[in-house]
């Protein structure tokens, strides 16, 4: 079975402060996504990587960024939380070839206050 | 741009009951998935749908594809409460190397 984790199921910060959001796969998978979900938006790619130490910027990157020094890793950083980044955020990871299901771990719910 | 939409975005059945949720997309795609995500939890992946005419059933539901239409469906048969959740259809976005484009998915509540 395909396991993606991350690093905290509910995390509360204050505004300013840097936040680490970190995702870990277990099936050699090439590609990693963050993305963030809010009511009524739907699901929106922050960014995403398809290899170690590649990033590409989704649909809304500003205000974030992203590092992937493992193949297994890609943690997501907030430089300087703001209340607006009070969201759900999901990591995925798929294969680069073959079918593309992405695989979503369970979730880090992020208030900022 | 490539737009993924589905319909209804809400619905309310009753256990028993028969029902369709579509997906509909704007490029040429032979590749769709459909999600399920329940309340306060990840998405699930369900369904993957390869080519068109393509069919898959698991349970109470059933996932078709048809490329030509760029239509898929997610038919609910004989509804139970268990199957209540949001179910989001999603496409490969073309040129991107394994992005998916995402519906803004359908909240199915299923009341006895």
């Amino acid at each position: 079975d395909v396991k993606v984790t991350q690093s905290s199921r509910y995390l509360v910060k204050r505004t300013g402060e840097k936040v680490f959001l970190e995702c870990v796969q277990d099936m050699d998978h090439e590609n990693m996504f963050w993305y963030r979900q809010d009511p009524g938006l739907g699901l929106r790619l922050i960014y995403f990587s398809y290899d170690v130490k590649m990033k590409e910027k989704g649909d809304i990157p500003e205000g974030y960024s992203v590092s992937r020094e493992k193949k297994e890793r890609f943690s997501l950083i907030l430089e300087s939380a703001s209340t607006n980044q009070t969201s759900m955020y999901l990591c995925a990871s798929s294969f680069r070839t073959g079918p593309g299901t992405q695989y979503f771990g369970p979730g880090t719910r992020l208030l900022v206050l | 741009e490539l737009k993924v939409e589905q319909n209804p975005l809400f619905l309310s059945m009753q256990e028993g009951k028969n029902y369709t949720i579509y997906c509909n997309y704007s490029t040429t795609s032979d590749r769709l998935y459909w999600y399920r995500q329940d309340p306060g939890k990840s998405l699930e992946s369900l369904f993957v749908l390869l080519s068109n005419g393509a069919v898959k059933q698991e349970g109470r539901l059933m996932a078709s594809l048809d490329t030509k239409a760029r239509l898929s469906t997610l038919h609910i048969t004989a509804a139970v409460h268990d199957l209540s959740a949001t179910y989001f259809c999603a496409v490969d976005d073309w040129g991107s190397q394994g992005n998916l484009i995402f519906g803004k998915g359908t909240k199915l509540s299923v009341k006895p």
